[in-house]
């Protein structure tokens, strides 16, 4: 089955653009995800990216993606305190149809 | 427009006990999941439903059942609680389509097993 590995913390400074990295072993996923989780709450849809896309921004994020190392990667430019949440990638279940496999979340903390 | 609800928020259970976590959406939704978050493991499967009548098992079923009489409704319960099953657990629908992915989460549940 899929497999989606993440480091576990990031540290920043506010203003510095963060990278958060993400690892599968389907190279069949069709979509690829990051959703952000904030203190005590649910997760949210943040972003995702086509498998035929090598890159995608929208606003502060940029979603880069290397299919061939089953790389993914986001980037938040000029991190603000706001941004403080774990973050997880997630894609699509190999012959598991609606399901997702998520990784195991970064945790981003922006330091003032 | 409510999204996703669950209840309650917190719960504390004796080993043994049973309970039943709720999850509703007024999304009219087909698919709707059930998710456990522990430290260090991410969000994993336990149960999910296509739709009304129509459920199946995920990655971590045992000792959870669900049902689905209802597209609003999925309520999950515990059998016989144990510590493991400490958790923070999380309900997702979406609508099924080509985007295959948990678009609204419900806040969440802590649960406590003592």
């Amino acid at each position: 089955g899929e497999d989606v590995e993440q480091s576990l913390f990031l540290s920043v400074r506010e203003g510095d653009s963060s990278v958060i990295n993400c690892t599968y072993t389907d190279s069949s996923s069709t979509y690829l995800y990051w959703y952000k989780q904030e203190p005590g709450a649910g997760l949210q849809l943040l972003t995702y990216i086509f498998s035929n896309m090598d890159m995608k921004q929208d606003q502060r994020l940029t979603v880069l993606l290397n299919k061939k190392d089953k790389h993914l990667s986001l980037r938040i430019a000029d991190t603000q305190t706001g941004d403080s949440a774990i973050y997880f990638c997630a894609a699509p279940r190999t012959g598991g149809g609606n399901k997702l496999t998520f990784g195991t979340g970064t945790q981003l903390k922006v330091e003032l | 427009n409510a999204g996703v609800t669950q209840t309650p928020k917190f719960q504390v259970l004796k080993t043994g006990q049973s309970m039943t976590l709720q999850c509703a959406q007024d999304m009219n939704h087909e698919y709707m999941s059930w998710y456990r978050q522990d430290p260090g493991m991410g969000l994993r499967l336990i149960h999910y439903s296509v739709g009304a009548g129509i459920t199946d098992q995920g990655e971590v079923p045992n000792g959870y059942n669900v049902s689905r009489s209802t597209t609003e409704d999925f309520p999950l319960r515990l059998l016989s609680a144990a510590p493991s099953q400490t958790s923070v657990y999380f309900c997702a629908s979406r609508v099924m389509g080509v985007m295959n992915t948990e678009a609204f989460f419900g806040q969440g549940t802590r649960l406590t097993v003592v």
